[in-house]
């Protein structure tokens, strides 16, 4: 059973570049969160996928974009890079609907800005 | 009124020792206290989590405390190892509506072997 894999897991860009993030969620899991977590920090919530909508966002400017396809898989994007965008992005899964269940989160893709 | 604090940022403890991590939060909304534990290069696993209906909920070596009335959970590493060595984040959500979890800024465990 495969948890949340994400890609790439490192990338390096310049300031100014766009960047695209993907996320696959847990098998069985339909709903995608995408969170920062900057050096030292504690991850912060960036939005929340759902049946392919966003269904709430975190406070981050309109620089930050995301999508979810119609097989629960997630794409993160980020334009006009800055340094302060350098950080761990981590998605996490989590089941719909009946019971109630935890967060899955993957190991992160690795972003720096230079 | 969203935010976790969480004390102390970072720890050392003896093997066999106690590690204890403690985390206060404002809003009376939050129903879900789930502790996090993260290693370098990964993301945060779910160690342990609480409902506010329990006062302490245990899993193995791992326990958490939980204070309804002073709005304040606390993690117990009973026995620390080398191998528990990580940093711990607490975190909060309500059960209803969306799963946003609010995180606290972590603290980096050290055991000493």
């Amino acid at each position: 059973d495969a948890g949340v894999t994400q890609s790439p897991t490192h990338l390096i860009k310049t300031r100014g570049q766009q960047v695209t993030l993907r996320c696959s969620p847990k098998s069985g899991h339909d709903t995608v969160s995408w969170y920062q977590q900057a050096l030292g920090q504690g991850p912060q919530f960036i939005f929340q996928y759902y049946e392919e909508e966003e269904r709430q966002r975190g406070n981050f400017p309109d620089r930050f974009s995301g999508h979810q396809f119609p097989n629960y898989s997630s794409e993160l994007n980020v334009n006009a890079l800055l340094l302060g965008d350098s950080a761990l992005y981590l998605c996490a899964s989590s089941p719909r609907g009946a019971d109630w269940s935890p967060l899955h989160f993957g190991n992160g893709t690795r972003l720096t800005v230079t | 009124q969203q935010q976790v604090k969480q004390s102390p940022q970072s720890l050392i403890v003896q093997k066999g020792g106690i590690s204890i991590i403690n985390c206060a939060y404002e809003n009376t909304a939050f129903d879900y206290f789930p502790w996090y534990q993260q290693f370098p290069g990964k993301g945060p696993a779910l160690l342990i989590a609480i409902r506010p209906d329990v006062s302490e909920k245990k899993e193995g070596r791992f326990t958490i405390s939980f204070n309804k009335s002073a709005k304040q959970f606390s993690l117990h590493i009973m026995d620390s190892q080398p191998g528990d060595s990580a940093t711990y984040f607490c975190a909060a959500s309500t059960t209803s509506g969306t799963y946003k979890y609010i995180f606290g800024t972590g603290t980096r465990l050290k055991v000493l072997a």
